[in-house]
């Protein structure tokens, strides 16, 4: 089956200090995953998408297809980036549904 | 730029009335889902249509729940009769095959 875990609830960090947010998938194929971030009372928004390989906002994530991971990070923290971050996979087929983890959210503090 | 419009933004309603949330998809977009967010379960997918098809609608609770996608620019999720458990944000979501979903400002649901 397909799942998505994010092990931590809330992460608490300094402004400045490195950030990791925690992704691991399960599924037997090649699936698509995207980190997704939701600002207080906003929509969700696409953050990052693995097969893009891009830095946005200075967050960066790499898929560890032996881990099974998709860890989410930044260098130094920022206030701004305080929000709920939700790892996301799409099986690998057109047009299915994502399949979230319940999703971080990252509080940092000056 | 192009969004997903979701209608209402907040709807407060007593418990065993009819709610009806609507979402006008991006214009061109071929996948429509509807998602539930709440505290306790996070993200959760209650139904998704292709080509205007509903392919799953295996997450939502088929006895008080529908959803129906009348035409190519509408989407509607309807809950009758509604009970004090649904309150919650409901997303609606727009995609076209396998590119990135947007995501619609949500109806935030609230039944007393």
């Amino acid at each position: 089956a397909q799942r998505v875990t994010q092990p931590e609830k809330l992460l608490s960090v300094f402004k400045g200090a490195p950030v990791e947010l925690k992704c691991n998938y399960s599924y037997s194929g090649s699936p698509e995953l995207f980190w997704y971030v939701q600002y207080s009372r906003q929509r969700l928004q696409l953050l990052l998408r693995h097969i893009s390989r891009e830095s946005i906002k200075g967050f960066t994530a790499d898929l560890n297809k032996g881990e099974t991971s998709f860890h989410l990070k930044k260098p130094f923290a920022q206030e701004e980036d305080s929000a709920m971050y939700y790892c996301a996979l799409i099986a690998n087929q057109a047009g299915t549904a994502l399949i979230f983890g319940k999703g971080t959210t990252l509080s940092v503090s000056s | 730029d192009a969004r997903v419009t979701q209608t209402p933004r907040d709807k407060v309603t007593e418990m065993g009335q009819e709610v009806t949330m609507r979402c006008q998809p991006i214009l061109g977009h071929n996948t429509v889902f509807w998602y539930r967010q709440t505290m306790m379960q996070g993200l959760e997918l209650l139904a998704y249509f292709r080509n205007r098809a509903p392919l799953d609608d295996s997450g939502m609770p088929k006895d008080r729940f529908s959803a129906e996608m009348p035409d190519a620019t509408l989407a509607t999720l309807k809950i009758q009769p509604s009970e004090p458990r649904d309150s919650a944000v409901y997303f609606c979501a727009s995609g076209l095959d396998n590119q990135p979903q947007h995501f619609g400002d949500g109806t935030r649901l609230s039944i007393l």
